[in-house]
């Protein structure tokens, strides 16, 4: 079955640090690539939607599905500290009739003054 | 109302309560999800019902039980509940078959179980 791992949190980065937060995953279905954020006690919201080798950028950040080696790495190039959040990674294999998402386990972020 | 709506947003409830969780979404899409939310594993998909139908079960306890009665309108009925179920249960809507398939979480209903 499809399967998402996410960097190990929590990630701890000072304000205007670049960010990476790694996603790599599994499927055997051409797939939908997606970030949720969740701040603290909200619902998580969609960040970015892509389909394969389509880069998508929101907010500041931005990732670009790589196929040759099944990631969707996060990316910011200055952090802010409202950017504090848990941030999912997720896909949508193709063979798949309810659309469901298979999430990460989630990567934690802390941005300090 | 706007997106996905849920009520109680907060619940504390004894073990031996029957309670019920509502989610509503306002988004005219046709698939409907819970998910349970805990610290220790973030996002579970509990069910998942697609144009009424129920099409995931994820190997849920019998004390959840979902029931979608229209495209727009979920519940999870509660009973015999464990303090292990205590979580934040969310629910989301889709739209399948359109190109992206995102989904749209609401905010959720908080349960305290005692």
């Amino acid at each position: 079955g499809d399967s998402v791992t996410q960097t190990e949190g929590p990630v701890t980065l000072p304000e205007r640090a670049a960010l990476t937060l790694n996603c790599t995953y599994q499927s055997s279905y051409s797939t939908f690539l997606f970030w949720y954020v969740q701040y603290l006690n909200k619902e998580p919201e969609l960040l970015l939607k892509s389909s394969e080798n389509q880069e998508t950028d929101s907010r500041g950040f931005q990732a670009s599905p790589i196929k040759s080696d099944s990631s969707f790495h996060l990316e910011k190039p200055s952090v802010q500290l409202s950017d504090s959040a848990v941030y999912y990674c997720a896909l949508r294999g193709d063979n798949n009739a309810g659309n469901m998402l298979t999430f990460g386990g989630g990567t934690r972020l802390m941005v300090k003054p | 109302e706007t997106g996905v709506t849920q009520t109680p947003r907060h619940l504390v409830m004894g073990m031996t309560n029957k309670k019920s969780l509502k989610c509503e979404q306002h988004l005219g899409h046709n698939a409907m999800y819970w998910y349970k939310q805990s610290a220790k594993k973030p996002l579970e998909l509990m069910f998942v019902y697609s144009l009424e139908e129920r099409v995931e079960n994820n190997s849920v306890p019998s004390r959840f039980s979902p029931e979608c009665p229209n495209s727009s309108h979920l519940f999870l009925h509660l009973h015999t509940l464990q303090p292990e179920d205590s979580a934040l249960y969310l629910c989301a809507s889709s739209q399948v078959a359109r190109a992206s398939y995102e989904q749209y979480f609401g905010p959720g209903t908080r349960l305290t179980v005692t």
